[in-house]
């Protein structure tokens, strides 16, 4: 059964950058046509879609991030993982990877829902 | 992109159906069939409950189903349980990943 586990600071400080790794077990993170996504959730609020990324370092960045943004896969350790750069207390929120699941698409495997969800993490900022 | 937009709230008796919309543009819900909607209990991750508009993953009960019209998808709940009480949302692809903004779902 496929789990994922994320790790990381729980407090970072402001204009700092906050690192996350997820790690993989239960299952390759080299499978076929699958992505790994991160996904944030702030205090008392909704659902955030981060970025995704699939084994071979091919990626999707949310547009409103993606000068902060980067994403990076170790498939010897069977992690992914996350840098967000120059944090403000607007990063404050639980951190969630997921296996972002794919379905073909015009002859291209697509990424499409998330399936497993880590446990997510808070990850706090603030001096 | 903006979130998609649900019902802040909406509640039913053990037993009955309730539907949960989450309303796009042809630009996300509209143009593509990729909503997926997840079940979130407080303080733990959420849970793929459908995907591709309608479809159940192995393990979810056929009281959950999902449908589409238009720009809006559905999550109708039927035959409620007290264990069904949680947040909903739906996510679909538009340019990029988004989710609607959440509803919590109470059985009375």
């Amino acid at each position: 059964q496929l789990q994922l586990q994320e790790s990381g600071p729980g407090l970072v400080k402001p204009s700092e950058t906050l690192s996350l790794t997820c790690t993989v077990s239960g299952g390759s993170i080299r499978s076929s046509h699958c992505y790994w996504g991160w996904i944030r959730q702030p205090p008392g609020k909704g659902l955030e879609w981060i970025g995704s990324i699939n084994y071979s370092g091919s990626t999707y960045y949310d547009p409103s991030l993606k000068s902060r943004l980067t994403i990076f896969v170790d498939t010897s350790k069977n992690q992914f993982s996350l840098k967000l750069s120059s944090v403000t207390a607007a990063d404050t929120a639980v951190y969630y990877c997921a296996r972002h699941e794919t379905s073909l698409r015009s002859l291209v495997w697509f990424p499409n829902w998330f399936d497993p969800w880590g446990q997510g993490t808070l990850v706090t900022v603030s001096s | 992109q903006s979130a998609l937009t649900q019902p802040r709230s909406v509640s039913g008796s053990p037993g009955q159906s309730v539907t949960i919309s989450c309303t796009g543009t042809s630009s996300d819900v509209g143009g593509y069939n990729y909503v997926s909607w997840y079940q979130q209990h407080p303080g733990k991750a959420p849970k793929l409950m459908i995907y591709d508009v309608s479809k159940r993953p192995s393990g979810v009960p056929d009281r959950f189903s999902g449908s589409q019209s238009g720009n809006t998808a559905s999550l109708t709940i039927s035959g409620l349980q007290a264990e069904d009480e949680a947040d909903y949302y739906c996510c679909s692809y538009g340019g990029s990943w988004v989710f609607g903004g959440g509803t919590k779902m109470t059985v009375l």
